[in-house]
C-alpha cells in the first residue's frame, strides 16, 4: 500500500502474555517510529531507527519493550509479560531522512 | 525537558465560525521544530505544518493559519470558516533539531467540534 500499515489494528490480550505489532513503513524511507498513545493524551514517543539500527530508545518504558527492525524495512515492537498499563494506541510512523512524518493508523492493544 | 501545553481541551463552534487552537511550549534548545497534526476519528495522524525556530513569519494555507510568536513561546492555530470535516483532535508538537527533528513532543490535544 501508499502509507504506513499496522497490524493487527486491535489486539486483545491477557495480561502476562506476549504480545507483537507490525509496522510496514512507506517503501523507501528511512527512518522508523514507534509512538504510543493513551487514551485523552498526545502520543508519546518510544523508539526511533535508522535504517535497521535503533537510533534513540529513550522512550521505552522499560525492559519488557524491545523493538527489531532487522532489514531496514518492516519494524516489530515487541511486548513481553504484559500489564494492563500498556493498553494504549501503539503508533508508527516513517520518514524520508528529516523530512515529513507519516503515521499509520495504529493498532489498540487492549491488555484485561 | 520539552513541554508542550494545549488549555483548550475541547472547543465546539458552529460551522463558519473561525476558532484558534492555542499551544504554548517549552525548551532550553535554541533551534526547534514545531509542529501541528489532525487526528480524525480513523486515528490517523495527519501534518499540517512544521515550522523552524528561525522563521517566526506567519503562514496561511487555504483556510488555516498558523501565529509563531517566539517571545510568548506560542505556536497557535486559527481554522476559518470551520467545516464538519474539520471535526477532530488537533495536537501540537515540540521537538529538538539536533536530535533530527522527528522525535516528537505532543500537547495533550484539542478536540475541536463543528456543529451545523
Amino acid at each position: 500500500g501508499a502509507g504506513v500499515s499496522q497490524t493487527p489494528s486491535n489486539k486483545v490480550t491477557e495480561k502476562g502474555k506476549y504480545v507483537e505489532l507490525r509496522c510496514d513503513p512507506i517503501s523507501g524511507h528511512t527512518a522508523l517510529y514507534w509512538y504510543r498513545q493513551s487514551l485523552g493524551q498526545g502520543p508519546e514517543f518510544l523508539i526511533y531507527f535508522q535504517g535497521t539500527g535503533a537510533a534513540d530508545d529513550s522512550g521505552l518504558p522499560n525492559d519488557r519493550f524491545f523493538a527489531v527492525r532487522p532489514e531496514g524495512s518492516v519494524s516489530t515492537l515487541k511486548i513481553q509479560r504484559t500489564e494492563r498499563g500498556d493498553s494504549a494506541v501503539y503508533l508508527c510512523a516513517s520518514s524520508f531522512g528529516n523530512g515529513e512524518l507519516f503515521f499509520g493508523e495504529g493498532s489498540r492493544l487492549t491488555v484485561l | 525537558a520539552q513541554k508542550v501545553t494545549q488549555a483548550q481541551t475541547e472547543i465546539s463552534v458552529v460551522e463558519k465560525e473561525d476558532v484558534t487552537l492555542d499551544c504554548v511550549y517549552e525548551t532550553r534548545d535554541t533551534t526547534y521544530y514545531l509542529f501541528w497534526y489532525k487526528q480524525p476519528p480513523s486515528g490517523e495522524l495527519v501534518f499540517l505544518i512544521r515550522r523552524n525556530s528561525f522563521d517566526e513569519q506567519n503562514e496561511i494555507s487555504g483556510r488555516y493559519s498558523w501565529n509563531f510568536q517566539k517571545s510568548t513561546s506560542s505556536f497557535n492555530f486559527t481554522i476559518t470558516a470551520s467545516q464538519v470535516v474539520d471535526s477532530a483532535v488537533y495536537f501540537c508538537a515540540l521537538s529538538e533539531a539536533r536530535r533530527g527533528g522527528n522525535k516528537l513532543t505532543f500537547g495533550t490535544g484539542t478536540q475541536q467540534k463543528v456543529e451545523l
